[in-house]
């Protein structure tokens, strides 16, 4: 079965550029999506199709996708930034999930 | 607004069974793919089932495959969850989400109902 690898945590400065990646067998050829989740709350989309932003999230989240890897930026990123993010993506219908990382802003 | 509300969840031994619902409003939901994720405490998400707009499809994840059954009902704008032989293993918040599936994401979820397999 198909499987996504993500860093279990990744801490960043606040101001700075986080990046989180997600790696798995020919990812590149996948669209990912992102997902944040606060403690407490449902995930939210920040990306999906590997680049595109959904209405409402801000410029400071952007993807990228090539190879074996997609990777999550975050530029500027602040402390409402701080939270769980999850890689996403479909082995024909079925959803694969990362397993997650943890971003910490400090 | 979109809104999905789950609801069914509790304590339940194990080997028994659950049946969870989410109805959904601010969307036509007939229109949609439907899925169910599941996040065991203190875990990640884990993608458990999901079932096309007609119901014509079903999918599941291997480990509750034969255990689990996704349906839906159209007309009242619901999504459920039959869950039999429940292991400990299922303990988890259970979401439901629509999916868009030609830009293959989950854009509305809701805020998740709770699961718990114990004797």
């Amino acid at each position: 079965s198909y499987e996504l690898t993500q860093p279990p945590s990744v801490s960043v400065s606040p101001g700075q550029t986080a990046s989180i990646s997600c790696s798995g067998d020919k990812l590149g050829d996948r669209y990912v999506s992102w997902y944040q989740q606060k403690p407490g709350q449902s995930p939210v989309v920040v990306i999906y199709q590997d680049t595109k932003r959904p209405s409402g999230i801000p410029e400071r989240f952007s993807g990228s996708n090539s190879g074996n890897t997609a990777t999550l930026t975050i530029s500027g990123t602040q402390a409402m930034d701080e939270a769980d993010y999850y890689c996403q993506a479909w082995d024909t219908s079925a959803a694969i999930f990362g397993g997650g990382t943890k971003l910490t802003v400090l | 607004e979109m809104q999905l509300v789950e609801s069914g969840g509790g304590l339940v031994q194990p080997g028994g069974s659950l049946r969870l619902s989410c109805e959904a409003s601010g969307f036509t939901f007939g229109n949609y793919w439907m899925t169910w994720v599941r996040q065991a405490p203190g875990k990640g998400l884990e993608w458990v089932a999901n079932i096309k707009e007609d119901g014509s499809e079903k999918n599941y994840v291997d480990s509750v495959k034969g255990r689990f059954t996704i349906s839906r009902d159209n007309a009242k704008n619901s999504l459920f969850l039959q869950m039999n032989s429940l292991r400990a293993e299922d303990t988890a918040v259970y979401y439901c989400a629509r999916v868009l599936w030609s830009q293959g994401y989950m854009d509305v979820w809701g805020k998740g109902t709770t699961v718990t397999v114990s004797s």
